[in-house]
């Protein structure tokens, strides 16, 4: 699997304020998927993007796949107490060898 | 309801001791890996199986083993040689090469 940088590696914010999270890779990746990891749990899968340029949504969330596919984003509108967890970025690659970023942790002040 | 199941959920050793930690899958997916996860270090890739009686070395192998007999089960073994063996394990699928991973609720192993 292709290396990604996570960053920033912990979020802390207010409920209401925005946050966004980004995954980024020296070489062009085939796809980028993320996930949700609460705290105590196992991750989630939350979406995959496998076009130049791709701009997906699931409510509050919005993923961005850059027009290089190097770099890709989550970016949450209006953070709820439920946002709170560890978001992860996951390269796709070949050959079933997937690598995931070391994860952005989101803590949210109610 | 089809899923992953690991087992146990809490795992305690001794350190030198052997310790296999199950994972099954009825979800028919043909890959499984095993990551491990420790404070601060995201998910690291132990070992993964395309396909039954089949798997290769992920990142961090040294120390484990695993076995691929059946499509549904892909144990994985923590041995003495595995010098800091205290972490979250996680086991997850997938039904092909690139394709969303379906994780189970993870083994917490504690070596002392």
């Amino acid at each position: 699997g292709q290396q990604v940088m996570q960053i920033p590696q912990y979020q802390h914010v207010q409920e209401g304020e925005d946050f966004t999270t980004y995954c980024n890779s020296s070489t062009t990746l085939s796809n980028i998927q993320w996930y949700k990891q609460r705290p105590g749990g196992h991750p989630v899968f939350l979406i995959q993007l496998v076009k130049s340029g791709e701009v997906k949504k699931q409510k509050r969330l919005t993923f961005q796949f850059g027009e290089a596919k190097k770099n890709s984003s989550l970016h949450i509108t209006a953070t709820q107490t439920t946002d709170v967890g560890t978001y992860f970025c996951n390269s796709g690659g070949s050959n079933y060898k997937l690598t995931f970023g070391k994860g952005t942790l989101l803590t949210v002040n109610p | 309801d089809g899923g992953i199941t690991q087992s146990p959920k809490y795992l305690f050793r001794k350190e030198g001791q052997n310790v296999t930690l199950s994972c099954e899958q009825n979800l028919n997916h043909d890959a499984m890996y095993w990551y491990r996860q420790d404070p601060g270090q995201g998910l690291r890739l132990i070992y993964y199986s395309q396909i039954v009686n089949d798997f290769q070395k992920g990142d961090i192998a040294e120390g484990y083993s695993v076995s691929r007999e059946k499509k549904e089960s892909f144990p994985l073994t923590v041995t003495s040689a595995q010098k800091n063996p205290t972490a979250f394990y996680l086991c997850a699928s997938s039904i092909r090469d690139n394709s969303p991973l379906h994780f189970g609720n993870g083994t917490r192993l504690t070596v002392t």
